[in-house]
């Protein structure tokens, strides 16, 4: 399989906990994306990565999340203190250049659940 | 402000029924992108198209077609004889020529019965 892949699945935690969140991108894709789904909503970025940058982190709603690309290709969602709210579906997107309006292709997804 | 607008929460036809998916957006930009995405039951958003500003022509892919008119702002989806495995949340968004992140609407969920 060549898309992006993303790791757990799911994740269930209590309120308080910290989660990280993992998203392989598709090989040779130097841009990363991260968005969050709410159920019944569209999607909402958060971050974005070219190369090993965070090139727009504008979309992260708080100090308590955070994601790094260190060797330019994984990237890791931290998210401390978690809250109920932070429940949602975050989906990890990859393009290749990041060349803007470029297409962005989309990993399964991590469910996460904060108790 | 940008912003993409699918009035359709769900629409449910039989098998064979031809549906259109509404997608409106808001732009200040002349240089935009538009796209649809399809996410079934599996929860993974699959790319459908990608269109740009400068180019109006409909354009058409077996089942599916879109319809671009700049002059309503309005980027539809139709797929003609629809069958089960349609169903599913189709997502128009919008990317501005100065930003990298993808403006989504709130989906439409379609249900195709057979």
């Amino acid at each position: 399989g060549a898309g992006v892949s993303q790791t757990p699945s799911n994740k269930v935690t209590e309120k308080g906990k910290y989660v990280e969140l993992r998203c392989d991108p598709i090989s040779g894709h130097t841009a990363l994306y991260w968005y969050r789904q709410s159920l019944g909503q569209g999607p909402e970025f958060l971050i974005y990565f070219q190369g090993t940058g965070a090139a727009d982190d504008s979309g992260l709603p708080n100090d308590r999340f955070f994601a790094v690309r260190p060797e330019g290709s994984v990237s890791t969602l931290k998210i401390q203190r978690t809250e109920r709210g932070d429940s949602a579906v975050y989906l990890c997107a990859s393009s290749f250049s990041g060349r803007r309006q470029e297409t962005q292709y989309f990993g399964p997804g991590t469910r996460l659940l904060v108790l | 402000a940008q912003k993409v607008t699918q009035a359709q929460t769900e629409i449910s036809v039989v098998e064979k029924e031809d549906v259109t998916l509404d997608c409106v957006y808001e732009t200040r930009d002349t240089t935009y992108y538009l796209f649809w995405y399809k996410q079934p039951p599996s929860g993974e958003l699959v790319f459908l198209i990608r269109r740009n500003s400068f180019d109006e022509q409909n354009e058409i892919s077996g089942r599916y077609s879109w319809n671009f008119q700049k002059s309503t702002s309005s980027f539809n989806f139709t797929i003609t004889a629809s069958q089960v495995v349609d169903s599913a949340v189709y997502f128009c968004a919008l990317s501005e020529l100065n930003t990298d992140k993808l403006i989504f609407g709130t989906g439409t969920r379609l249900q195709v019965f057979p």
